[in-house]
């Protein structure tokens, strides 16, 4: 079954202390982003990588960072979590031709920053 | 960049009527527009989608309709059904032309009520 996977789904952390969200697919993707979900505000972009060793910022990436060492994963770190980082989180990926059209999305990973 | 409008923010019809959500974008050279549905505590799906050169779209119930000379598309709904209640997302793609650079609406919380 083609899907992207994220982990953990559910998350409760305090300020400064590291995690990495973690997301797979299984689509042979070459793009996948990551985007935070917050009331009001829709979906805003984090970061994006179109291929292995290709990352960029989206239009929120203060805070995070990513890598792209296989192009089946994308993990999303936050080094020193904030409260304003309490989100959803969704990785997406999508295949990297101009003329591709859906987004696929994680099942959303709830993260609370204490 | 890419900026995405979207109205109304929350939305509510009886059940069996229509139901309009429009957006605007920012730039001219955006190409690709799609919609995605968010059930409660499920990922966003992509729904339709309309491309410049088109400007309608139909799927059984909903079309898209798209003004590039005003730079705003539309979403509609007819016949609502209960399994319609959703937040609805449109986006817009910016010269990529793809999924791989779109930039999201705040979203639209649609209720059809029985």
């Amino acid at each position: 079954e083609a899907q992207v996977t994220q982990n953990p789904r559910y998350l409760i952390t305090v300020t400064g202390k590291k995690l990495t969200v973690t997301c797979s697919q299984n689509m042979n993707h070459e793009y996948m982003s990551w985007y935070r979900q917050d009331p009001g505000l829709g979906l805003r972009q984090i970061y994006y990588s179109m291929n292995v060793e290709v990352t960029d910022k989206g239009d929120v990436p203060e805070g995070y960072k990513v890598s792209r060492k296989e192009k089946r994963n994308f993990p999303l770190i936050l080094e020193s979590p904030s409260p304003n980082q309490t989100s959803l989180y969704f990785c997406a990926s999508t295949l990297g031709t101009a003329n591709t059209g859906e987004l696929f999305f994680g099942e959303g990973s709830r993260l609370t920053v204490l | 960049g890419e900026n995405v409008e979207q109205h109304p923010s929350t939305l509510s019809v009886q059940e069996g009527d229509s139901a309009v959500i429009k957006c605007t974008y920012s730039d001219s050279a955006s190409n690709y527009f799609p919609w995605y549905k968010q059930e409660l505590g499920k990922r966003p799906q992509l729904i339709i989608d309309i491309r410049s050169n088109v400007g309608e779209k139909k799927d059984q119930r909903i079309a898209v309709t798209l003004n590039k000379t005003a730079k705003h598309f539309s979403l509609h709904i007819t016949e609502t059904q209960p399994e319609d209640s959703a937040v609805y997302f449109c986006a817009a793609s910016g010269p990529s032309g793809s999924a791989r650079q779109l930039t999201f609406g705040s979203g639209t919380q649609l209720t059809v009520l029985p």
